[in-house]
């Protein structure tokens, strides 16, 4: 079975453009989570979809970023326009039922904003 | 406020020795979940304790939480070079999805 997948697995990006991240779940999965990392500090929790619901977005830390998740399937976070602060690895996860919290993370994206 | 740190924050040893790492949080929780991070990978998860279980095995990790004192660890036995990794422990809350992490202990192994 395919674990979660992430693209890129790096991006390497000037101040104030547009990235999107891409993360697909594993198949059957309806929770699906974005967490980061900034150098240095603790990983945290951006939002949580339950299929293609927001079901909490209360980690995203401000109106540049956009998360979706159409379909239920696949989620995107677009960050627009990128400030250097939004460095770090951006993870996700994803996880099979409601009350099951094992979540399985994928490898990461490294956003890198110079 | 951040819940689940680590100490220590380094710790290197030497390969067949054992590794202790620490986790302390703040607030009542449903669970806590070590994982484990290689350079450049995802993160991997290890074990989860419930609220109401005080020790935990699996292979040669053992884990325990103590939920008077709000802290839990991480014993890995017989390290080997392959355990040489970042390790977080992550707390989970009754009617919560989303996992609160510290920010890990680097543990390196030394042949």
């Amino acid at each position: 079975e395919a674990g979660v997948t992430q693209f890129p697995s790096h991006s390497v990006i000037e101040k104030g453009q547009t990235v999107t991240l891409r993360c697909d779940p594993i198949s059957g999965h309806d929770n699906l989570y974005w967490y980061r990392r900034v150098m240095g500090k603790e990983i945290k929790f951006l939002l949580h979809f339950v299929k293609e619901s927001k079901q909490d977005e209360s980690g995203m830390p401000n109106n540049r970023f956009l998360a979706e998740r159409t379909g239920g399937t696949y989620s995107t976070l677009k960050v627009q326009p990128a400030e250097l602060e939004d460095s770090g690895v951006y993870f996700c996860a994803s996880s099979q039922r409601v009350e099951k919290t094992e979540a399985f993370f994928g490898q990461g994206t490294r956003l890198t904003v110079v | 406020s951040q819940q689940g740190e680590e100490d220590p924050q380094a710790l290197s040893i030497q390969e067949g020795e054992n590794a202790t790492m620490n986790c302390s949080y703040k607030t009542s929780i449903n669970n806590l979940q070590w994982y484990r991070q290689n350079s450049g990978r995802g993160l991997v998860h290890l074990i989860l304790i419930r609220s109401n279980e005080r020790e935990k095995h699996s292979g040669r990790l053992r884990v325990t939480l103590d939920t008077s004192k709000k802290s839990s660890s991480l014993l890995i036995t017989a390290s080997r070079a392959a355990d040489t990794a970042s390790y977080f422990c992550a707390t989970g809350f009754q009617g919560a999805q989303k996992l609160v992490f510290g920010q890990g202990t680097r543990l390196t192994i030394n042949p």
